[in-house]
């Protein structure tokens, strides 16, 4: 089945900065790959997404790049706020979809003010 | 539009009881995910249902199982609990059959095992 490899699992970075966080993946059949942002307590949100026919997708400050052939992608955070500190996942699908989705291990990333 | 709603949020059982979770997902969304969150295993995909039926399982004992209702309502059950069932058990609201399609989860179960 499919894995996902996600790294690092903590990022430290100071409020204005950059984050990435990146993540490796295993089945070259997945062509599904979101990403998710938790806060304690709650359900994770869908942050972004993208599919294999693109390269890369963007949503104010957050920007996803994909590598099909490297099999890897990458959340970018810009202008890293407060409100970003939080564990974010990534997942593919993969399977047709039919394995549900196969998520990272998770990244903490604190914003340091 | 209400997100995806689950009851009850914390749960407390002991060893060989069995527990039923229940989920409703976004209005018009006919598929449902159950995902079940530990801090060793992480996030791992349990089963989808979509319109009343399974289509997919993932990799746990028959003693998770679930349903859907013609609304599509799903419950989760898990029979004979053991202590590592101890988790937060999450549930997914999607439009479409399949994970290639956008899932929004919803709070969570907290079930703890004793």
């Amino acid at each position: 089945g499919e894995n996902v490899e996600q790294h690092p699992s903590t990022l430290s970075v100071q409020e204005g900065d950059s984050a990435v966080i990146k993540c490796t993946y295993s089945d070259s059949a997945s062509n599904y790959f979101p990403w998710y942002k938790q806060e304690l307590g709650k359900g994770p949100q869908l942050i972004i997404d993208i599919r294999s026919n693109v390269g890369e997708k963007k949503d104010q400050r957050i920007a996803v790049t994909l590598n099909k052939t490297a099999k890897h992608f990458s959340l970018h955070i810009t202008e890293t706020q407060p409100e970003d500190s939080a564990v974010y996942f990534c997942a593919a699908a993969s399977g047709g979809g039919a394995d549900g989705l196969t998520f990272g291990k998770g990244t903490h990333l604190i914003i340091q003010p | 539009k209400a997100g995806v709603t689950q009851t009850p949020r914390y749960l407390i059982k002991t060893r060989g009881q069995q527990v039923t979770l229940s989920c409703s997902p976004i209005s018009g969304h006919r598929s449902v995910s159950w995902y079940q969150q530990t801090p060793g295993q992480g996030l791992q995909f349990l089963f989808e249902y979509f319109s009343e039926t399974q289509r997919n399982k993932g990799n746990f004992p028959g003693r998770f199982s679930g349903r859907q209702f013609s609304n599509s309502r799903s419950e989760m059950n898990v029979s004979t609990l053991e202590l590592g069932d101890s988790a937060l058990y999450l549930c997914a609201s999607s439009a479409g059959q399949g994970a290639r399609n956008e899932q929004f989860f919803g709070p969570g179960t907290r079930l703890t095992v004793l």
